[in-house]
């Protein structure tokens, strides 16, 4: 049962244009919501997160927004550049100390030139 | 000065071995876990302790055994390995359990191929 769904499982985007990356989730006790950033050979780093009493949280270039509504979360990197590409992972968790994190299958970003 | 190690990073075995693989972290966290990255891509946790003491347990075969001798250090041992048990095994730490508020750190990965 897949709870955390990154459809998309590529992205190509030029440098400089937006880049969106799209995360649906079906577990409505979800609370907390990340972003990681993952280069070939290394561990997930985080990038961003969100909680679910908000809808938008920015970070300089990246914007993620919540439509809890809808289940689906989105992060927006503007503008794009080519130290993006990357695997980007969605992860959801619950409040309890014991909940764990549920990653997305990734979403493989290139930004060329 | 790695804040999240792992060893080794390749770790190649024939069917039916027992392997262990090691993680430290020098971030002065409490809490660590392991996590397996399928052939699927699906990240998946598989265990978590705090301060030592095991507080995620995902269904994962009694073959898997992790092993904290101090808040800094958790190995995991594998034995008897399966064909199915190729992966790569992400150790992660974080300062506090709460796990989705505390951020994780994860290490480099360790892939794991079962011949």
């Amino acid at each position: 049962d897949q709870q955390v769904k990154q459809n998309s499982p590529s992205l190509s985007v030029q440098e400089g244009r937006i880049s969106i990356l799209n995360c649906d989730y079906t577990n409505s006790m979800f609370d907390y919501f990340l972003w990681y950033k993952k280069y070939p050979a290394e561990g997930p780093t985080f990038l961003i997160s969100i909680s679910s009493i908000k809808d938008k949280n920015e970070d300089g270039r990246f914007t993620v927004f919540l439509n809890k509504s809808a289940k689906h979360l989105s992060l927006h990197i503007v503008p794009s550049q080519p130290g993006d590409s990357a695997v980007y992972f969605c992860a959801a968790s619950g409040k309890g100390s014991t909940d764990k994190l549920i990653f997305g299958t990734g979403t493989r970003l290139q930004v060329f030139p | 000065d790695t804040a999240v190690s792992q060893t080794p990073k390749y770790l190649v075995t024939q069917m039916g071995n027992d392997k262990s693989i090691k993680c430290e972290q020098n971030l002065g966290h409490d809490t660590m876990y392991w996590y397996k990255q399928d052939s699927k891509k699906f990240l998946k946790i598989m265990f978590s302790y705090n301060n030592k003491e095991l507080i995620i347990n995902e269904t994962v075969p009694n073959r898997f055994s992790p092993k904290s001798p101090d808040k800094a250090h958790l190995n995991l041992h594998i034995n008897s390995l399966e064909l199915g048990d190729s992966a790569v095994y992400f150790c992660a730490s974080s300062h506090h359990d709460r796990v989705g508020t505390d951020t994780q750190y994860f290490g480099p990965g360790t892939r794991l191929t079962v011949l």
